[in-house]
């Protein structure tokens, strides 16, 4: 069945560290999405990518990374240059000219 | 203004009773997702619209494009109901693609 994978669901970091989130699709989308949710608030756009080897900084990407080297694939890193890493995680994909979206289960980062 | 807006941002029900949670979008879209999201847990997609009403269970979402509106209705409520509920738009024309609403959250009282 295709979907959208993202892992780890939780995750816990030590502060200084990098870490990087995965995100994995299966159903040929091009594009891709990352948001971060803060409790009580909406999902922000960090990064999203549309084509391989091409992406576009969202609205809060300071202290973010991400890379596009497959299709199937977008990785966000949460670098130790992000003030404030504790939030959810989410990615998204669609089929640019479609009407479907597909939203990952989320992962949720906390850093001690 | 933000361009999906929400209502109410919180709800309280007692089981059985019926719900609406309302969406608004000032944009023009091509499709309307409806997400639940449970404490300390993950998204879970439950309807996607593009004109109409869908069913599924005890959850009704229906979908007005003219009026740039949409509601989601959950009968008989029940405490597993509770949950934060998001209204992700579709945007017609942007590479940016998806808008999210803050979220509705539900609590549903035994």
């Amino acid at each position: 069945d295709g979907g959208i994978t993202q892992s780890p669901k939780y995750l816990f970091r030590k502060e200084g560290q990098n870490v990087t989130l995965s995100c994995e699709q299966n159903l040929n989308h091009d594009a891709m999405y990352w948001y971060r949710q803060d409790p009580g608030q909406g999902l922000r756009l960090i990064y999203y990518s549309q084509i391989v080897n091409d992406f576009q900084k969202g609205d809060i990407a300071e202290g973010y990374s991400v890379s596009r080297e497959k299709k199937e694939s977008f990785p966000l890193t949460v670098t130790s240059a992000q003030k404030n890493p504790t939030a959810f995680y989410l990615c998204a994909s669609i089929l640019i000219g479609g009407t479907e979206a597909f939203f990952g289960q989320g992962t949720r980062l906390t850093v001690v | 203004k933000n361009e999906v807006e929400q209502s109410p941002q919180n709800l309280t029900a007692q089981e059985g009773e019926f719900i609406t949670i309302n969406c608004s979008y000032s944009v023009g879209i091509s499709a309307l997702h409806w997400l639940q999201q449970h404490p300390g847990g993950g998204i879970v997609s439950l309807f996607m619209l593009s004109s109409g009403k869908k069913k599924h269970g005890r959850l009704i979402a229906t979908i007005n494009i003219q009026e740039k509106h949409s509601s989601l209705h959950i009968t008989a409520s029940h405490p597993r109901d509770s949950a934060v509920y998001i209204c992700a738009v579709r945007l017609s024309g942007s590479a940016r693609q998806l808008t999210f609403g803050s979220g509705t959250q539900l609590t549903v009282l035994p």
